[in-house]
Formats: structure tokens, C-alpha cells, sequence
């Protein structure tokens, strides 16, 4: 099983409707969480951090952490076709000094 | 203004060439790390120091090597046992401690001539 896991997609959404993103990840004891902005050709960029069970929200951004379920999820409401990038999420690895480990990341388009 | 800057932008090596990646942060941060990215993948890491004159392999260090002879600065050395070095490469920095959030540079853009 691959320690963490995101829909490659692209994930298309219309401007203005909620964007959507999973993430699974396999390390039961993980304990923080982090969504990364990735613009193409460009470096990511942390867009939010959660690290408790429960909604956590900034502006347009929530993240959405279940540790009994091992998910974790961003919503982007009112979606603006600058949110389209690509999104890693990010989970700590508690038996390897807590370094990240990032999923592959999943591609989003706002479309006007 | 504070931040993480690596040098160059864009980079070509010959066969057999070693070639080294700068990458230098004012934050005062005493962890860095280099991440590769290959298109449609996501970060894998190669090294990580969480202090100076120490370092440890991450995933992929084969083909690598490092230095932290200083607090602000993680050169990464592409050596030519890397066999597929052509890839999007990424230095980062943080604070210590548990929640570790990453700031990253712009990035190196290696290709093989």
C-alpha cells in the first residue's frame, strides 16, 4: 500500500462551485497534515495545515482531517480559475523522524 | 525579505559530469532537505539535515551527495552514477520540531545533454 495516496485526476470544476480533494494515507500514528499549492513549473507552496480530527478553515480553503478513517481532504469553495494547480498533500512519518511524505498530487482546472 | 534561493534555474549535464545545485536560506531554519520531482510524481526526498555537519540519506540518495558545512546553506551534488538525473529539483527548509512545515525554493531544472 502506497503511504500516501491522492486521485491523479484532473479534477474539473466550473468557476465558482466547490473543488473537492482526497487523501488517504497508511501510517496509523501520522499526526500532521499539510496541503501544498503547486503551480506549474513552479515550487509548492503551503496552503493549509491540520493536525487534529475535525474542519480547520482559511478564507476559501478547509482541510477536513478523519484519523479513525486515515483521510484527509481540502475544499476550495467558490473555486477561481487561479486555484488551478496541482494540489500534494503531505503526512508526517512518525517512524522515520518525522520527515513528509507527499502524495503524487491531483490536478486541478477551474474552468471559467 | 527572508527566504530559501537556488541556484541555477535551469542546468545541463554532459555524460560522466558531476554537477552541483546551490541552495542557500536566510530564514534561519535549522533542517533543509532536497526533494526530487519527476513529471506527474510527487516529491521524493534525497537528503535531509536537521543541523550543521550532519546529514541523512532519504529515499533516493543514491547518485547523490551532500554538504552543511554552514546553517544557511545545503549544496546538493548530482554525481554521474545518477543515471536519470533529468528532473525538477527542490530545496526546502524548516523550523525544527514535530510540525514540520516546509518552505521551499524555486527550484533546479536538470537536464542531460
Amino acid at each position: 500500500q502506497k503511504e500516501v495516496e491522492q486521485n491523479s485526476g484532473p479534477l474539473s470544476v466550473p468557476e465558482g462551485a466547490i473543488a473537492s480533494l482526497n487523501c488517504t494515507y497508511s501510517d496509523r500514528v501520522s499526526q500532521s497534515f499539510f496541503w501544498y499549492r503547486q503551480y506549474s513549473g513552479k515550487s509548492p507552496e503551503l496552503i493549509m495545515s491540520i493536525y487534529s480530527n475535525g474542519d480547520k478553515e482559511d478564507g476559501r480553503f478547509t482541510a477536513q482531517l478523519n484519523k479513525a478513517s486515515q483521510y484527509v481532504s481540502l475544499l476550495i469553495r467558490d473555486s477561481q480559475p487561479s486555484d488551478s494547480a496541482t494540489y500534494l498533500c503531505a503526512v508526517d512519518r512518525r517512524g522515520s523522524n518525522y520527515k513528509l511524505t507527499f502524495g503524487k498530487g491531483t490536478l486541478l482546472t477551474v474552468n471559467p | 525579505d527572508g527566504g530559501i534561493t537556488q541556484s541555477p534555474k535551469y542546468l545541463f549535464r554532459k555524460e560522466g559530469q558531476n554537477v552541483t545545485l546551490s541552495c542557500e536560506q536566510n530564514l534561519n531554519h535549522d533542517a533543509m532537505y532536497w526533494y526530487r520531482q519527476d513529471p506527474g510524481q510527487g516529491l521524493r526526498l534525497i537528503y535531509y539535515s536537521q543541523i550543521v555537519n550532519d546529514f541523512q540519506k532519504g529515499d533516493i540518495a543514491e547518485g547523490y551527495s551532500v554538504s552543511r558545512e554552514k546553517k544557511e546553506s545545503f549544496p546538493l551534488t548530482v554525481t554521474s552514477a545518477q543515471k536519470n538525473p533529468t528532473a525538477f529539483y527542490l530545496c526546502a527548509s524548516s523550523t525544527q520540531g514535530i510540525n514540520e512545515k516546509l518552505f521551499f525554493g524555486s527550484g533546479t531544472q536538470l537536464s542531460v545533454l
